[in-house]
């Protein structure tokens, strides 16, 4: 497609259920980003890809959290055993290189509401 | 922690003047530096980046940076109520991959 493609856009989870979020990168974009965005605040970033590798989970709020690209190209992000304090928007971003400088394109980002 | 600063706003200008939007950030060393746009419930959208210090145009938006005041900010020239949104000023941290460190944003309101 044309641009980062998120799944699903919504999502309501009881607290405790477990959630998986898709993200397809602009295809060909080595550069992989997951962000978090409360409400009122800017995204935070959680964990970085680069085609495959991960080499950055320095965000991640908890070891509930847990994020792959086994293939390099789409990304899912899982959150474990859901509380209430997960309740944000997750983004995905990817850019075409992988060194400093490059611009990221975001996705339209899923809504995750835990009840 | 590496931190970026702005006035959450709102700022309201009227149609047709120009709004200024500022940014301070606190990593010396970051090199890259990009303003987004956030319409309520959409995601980012990229709309300027900056890497040297100056100035850069592109059509009614410019974006200036001054590394050794660590100050960025984005002048948006003839604003329309179309401009109306949530500006993000977001700074790549020095060393390694663009990793991307966002202000919390300022509210824009441009009023007919």
């Amino acid at each position: 497609g044309a641009g980062v493609s998120q799944s699903p856009r919504y999502k309501v989870a009881k607290r405790g259920q477990d959630v998986a979020l898709r993200c397809d990168p602009i295809s060909g974009h080595v550069s992989l980003f997951w962000y978090q965005q409360a409400l009122g605040q800017g995204p935070e970033f959680l964990t970085y890809f680069q085609n495959e590798a991960q080499l950055d989970k320095s965000g991640l709020p908890s070891d509930r959290f847990f994020a792959e690209r086994p293939e390099g190209s789409v990304s899912t992000l899982k959150i474990q055993r859901t509380q209430q304090e997960d309740s944000a928007v997750y983004l995905c971003a990817s850019s075409p290189g992988q060194g400093a400088g490059q611009p990221q394109h975001f996705g339209d980002g899923t809504r995750l509401s835990i009840l | 922690q590496k931190e970026v600063e702005q006035n959450s706003g709102p700022l309201s200008v009227p149609e047709g003047a120009i709004a200024s939007l500022n940014c301070t950030y606190s990593d010396r060393g970051s090199q890259s530096f990009f303003w987004y746009r956030q319409y309520s419930g959409k995601s980012p959208e990229l709309i300027m980046f900056i890497y040297s210090n100056g100035d850069k145009e592109d059509g009614r938006f410019t974006a200036q940076l001054n590394k050794a005041s660590q100050y960025v900010s984005l002048l948006i020239r003839d604003s329309q109520p179309s401009d109306s949104a949530t500006y993000l000023c977001a700074v790549g941290l020095s060393g390694g991959y663009n990793k991307l460190i966002f202000g919390a944003g300022t509210r824009l309101a441009v009023h007919p």
